[in-house]
C-alpha cells in the first residue's frame, strides 16, 4: 500500500462545478503540499499546510492531522483548472517529498 | 518564493548519447533535488544536489549514470549518461530552503524522448 493515497485518480466536471480531491496517508508528517501539474510538465506549488485550512482565490486545502486526511476543494472550477493535482507529504524528520499519484482533473466548458 | 528555469525544456536524443540538464534558481536555496517523472507515473527523487559535496543518490539510482554537479547555491546540473529509451521521461528540479519557509518549488521540467 502506498503511504500517499489520492482518490479519485480521474475527474471528468462540468465547469462551474464544486471539486473537492482527496489524500489520505499513513505516516506522521510535518506538512503536506498540493501541486499542480499542467500537460506541459512544470509543477506549481499550490499549497503547504501542517494543520487547518487554507485558501488561495478559488482553491481551498484542509488537512486532518488525527485522521491524516486532506482534501483539495476548488470552486467555481473552471476549464483553465484542468490538470494533475498531486499530493505530498513530508514525513517528520526527512526532508525529501512522498508523492501520491496525482488526480487528473478535466474541466469541460 | 524561488523562480527556477530548467534548460533545456525539453529534448529527443539517441540511444547511447548523454545530456545534461541545468537548473538555475533566482535566489540561494540550502537544498535542491532531482526528481524523474516516468510517462503516467509520480514524482520519484533521484538525489540530493548538495553544494561543495557529492550528491546523495536515492535507491536505485547511481552516480555513474545521473551525474550531478552543484558549484554554487543558485545552480545545479543533472546528466543523463548513455541514454535508453527507459530514461524518457520529465527531469524536474526543485529548491528549498534558506528564507522559503520549507516549501518547495519546482522548475519547469525537461521532457527527455530517447529513440
Amino acid at each position: 500500500k502506498n503511504e500517499v493515497e489520492q482518490s479519485p485518480q480521474n475527474l471528468t466536471a462540468q465547469e462551474g462545478e464544486f471539486i473537492t480531491i482527496n489524500c489520505s496517508y499513513s505516516v506522521g508528517i510535518s506538512a503536506l503540499h498540493w501541486l499542480q501539474q499542467h500537460p506541459g510538465g512544470g509543477i506549481v506549488s499550490l499549497f503547504m499546510l501542517s494543520s487547518g485550512k487554507k485558501k488561495h482565490g478559488r482553491l481551498i486545502a484542509t488537512i486532518n492531522i488525527q485522521e491524516k486526511h486532506s482534501s483539495l476543494h476548488i470552486t467555481a472550477s473552471h476549464p483553465r483548472d484542468s490538470a494533475v493535482y498531486i499530493c505530498a507529504v513530508r514525513r517528520r524528520g526527512n526532508e525529501k517529498l512522498t508523492f501520491g499519484t496525482g488526480t487528473r482533473l478535466t474541466i469541460i466548458p | 518564493s524561488a523562480v527556477i528555469s530548467q534548460k533545456p525544456s525539453r529534448d529527443i536524443c539517441q540511444r547511447g548519447t548523454s545530456l545534461t540538464i541545468q537548473c538555475q534558481v533566482d535566489s540561494q536555496v540550502t537544498m535542491m533535488f532531482w526528481y524523474r517523472q516516468q510517462p503516467g507515473q509520480s514524482l520519484t527523487l533521484i538525489a540530493t544536489a548538495n553544494q561543495g559535496s557529492e550528491a546523495t543518490y536515492e535507491s536505485g539510482f547511481v552516480i555513474d549514470k545521473f551525474p550531478i554537479s552543484r558549484p554554487n547555491l543558485t545552480f545545479s546540473t543533472l546528466t543523463v549518461s548513455n541514454m535508453s529509451p527507459e530514461d524518457s521521461s520529465i527531469y524536474l528540479c526543485s529548491v528549498e530552503g534558506r528564507g522559503l519557509r520549507d516549501e518547495q518549488f519546482f522548475g519547469p521540467g525537461t521532457r527527455l524522448t530517447v529513440l
